[in-house]
């Protein structure tokens, strides 16, 4: 069963700090790993996709990395700005069909 | 990109009453969309699979007479919450996955989602 976990569950930075939030997932046998970011009581927004044939996307201060043979996936944030703060969710889309989310990390970005 | 809308956004209702939602893909065709239900300060939990013209597909704990769905045509799915009680109350999230590309190359897609409040 396709498990996926996000670290740190939560995260306060400064403004114009790069972070990192992190996500593994257990079952390599995926399609695709997305992230997306969601702002209280709001839907989500997708930020980045990542094809299993692929090793990184990039979208303006976003990067995503993908190592699917070690289950993992990093999100990488550079100069961080208050209107970053959002849940960020990270999911994997399974060979069955079904896309498995992971808990979220909560970044607040201070100004 | 693609868009998925929901309706409504937010609902009331007293407790032993109905509440449908609507999924709408707007821009292409989806053959299969997805709910979801969130808990505040929890990630998403698929709740079950609808596909077009068949029946839906209900993840393990879901209770399918309580949570009906139905996907009437390829742009459309609705979730009715039968007899709703407080512990219904979610935010309900759809998506629907835009199949034109190669299988494992789609996007899925994200509805704004649904907040629901039963009392």
């Amino acid at each position: 069963k396709q498990e996926v976990t996000q670290i740190p569950a939560a995260l306060s930075v400064p403004e114009g700090e790069n972070l990192v939030l992190n996500c593994s997932f257990t079952d390599s046998a995926i399609y695709n790993l997305q992230w997306f970011r969601q702002d209280p009581g709001k839907g989500l927004t997708s930020l980045l996709l990542i094809q299993s044939s692929q090793r990184e996307q990039t979208s303006g201060r976003l990067n995503a990395s993908l190592d699917k043979s070690s289950g993992r996936s990093t999100l990488y944030i550079a100069a961080s700005q208050p209107g970053d703060s959002a849940t960020y969710l990270c999911a994997v889309y399974t060979g069955g069909f079904k896309t498995i989310f992971g808990a979220g990390t909560r970044l607040f970005v201070k100004a | 990109g693609a868009v998925v809308s929901q309706h409504p956004s937010w609902v009331i209702c007293k407790s032993g009453t109905s509440v449908k939602i609507e999924c709408r893909s707007l821009d292409f065709q989806a053959t299969t969309m997805f709910w979801y239900r969130q808990f505040p300060k929890q990630s998403l939990m698929l709740m079950a699979t609808s596909n077009e013209g068949s029946k839906a597909t209900y993840e393990q704990g879901v209770e399918k007479d309580k949570f009906l769905i139905n996907h009437a045509s390829l742009t459309l799915s609705t979730l009715t919450v039968t007899s709703a009680h407080p512990e219904d109350s979610s935010f309900y999230i759809c998506s629907a996955r835009d199949h034109r590309g190669r299988v494992g190359t789609d996007t899925q897609y994200f509805g704004p989602g649904t907040r629901l409040t039963v009392l």
